[in-house]
């Protein structure tokens, strides 16, 4: 079944850029995967699904500061124009034979 | 929009049966418009998926977790649910009851999550 890697942190100031890293395992790189954001004390909330091909669409009502995009065996997740609102916890997910992955998260922090 | 509610008891002594239930509205479960899953995080950890299920009664789990979990629909309360059987202090968490398109399996809703302690 998939991995998923992700950096354990990541900050950016806030009006910023950062870009978030999902790494698919070998033999699993064309997976489509999902991106989730986490704010503290607060469930997941789906931001949007990554292909292999770097077509991305968002969830519904999630700003178009948030973007996806794919090389290879790596799906990404660029916050633009960053906010306060945006430190969080951002999950990739994927699906496999209906088993559902998780990666370890990233914990952003916006200075 | 859906909008799903986890709904449970908050503590329980090892052993025991967890039992949760997560609360549809918004769509109807006979539609088959959607998986319907549950997924747990251990206080300070991360996301771990548990399992779901389709209105037919199919049902997929986390291998890890499959001699003790089942998830089953009741479209007539519009509800899903949740049992772990054998508990310990390992699967204190919050668990979250969460919605996938049924066409792709792409996920959509995630409801609010109920904390489970596990305790002597």
């Amino acid at each position: 079944q998939p991995v998923l890697t992700q950096s354990s942190s990541a900050s950016a100031s806030l009006g910023s850029s950062v870009e978030l890293t999902c790494t698919l395992s070998s033999g699993h790189t064309s997976h489509i995967i999902a991106w989730h954001q986490q704010q503290p004390g607060k469930a997941p909330r789906y931001l949007m699904n990554v292909e292999y091909s770097g077509s991305y669409n968002r969830g519904s009502g999630v700003p178009d500061r948030f973007s996806g995009s794919s090389s290879g065996a790596d799906r990404y997740l660029t916050i633009s124009n960053v906010q306060s609102e945006d430190e969080a916890d951002y999950y990739c997910e994927t699906w496999d034979r209906n088993l559902v992955i998780f990666g370890g998260g990233t914990k952003v922090t916006v200075l | 929009h859906l909008q799903l509610q986890e709904s449970g008891p908050g503590l329980l002594k090892p052993s025991e049966i967890l039992s949760l239930t997560c609360s549809v509205s918004g769509d109807s479960l006979s539609r088959g418009s959607y998986y319907w899953g549950w997924v747990r995080q251990p206080p300070g950890k991360g996301l771990e998926w548990i399992g779901s299920v389709y209105r037919s009664g199919d049902t997929f789990y986390n291998p890890s977790l499959r001699s003790r979990v089942s998830i089953s629909v009741d479209t007539s309360k519009n509800q899903f649910s949740l049992k772990l059987t054998s508990v310990t202090a390992a699967d204190t968490a919050v668990y979250f009851c969460a919605s996938r398109l049924s066409s792709t399996y792409i996920p959509d809703s995630w409801g609010q999550g109920t904390l489970v302690t596990v305790s002597s």
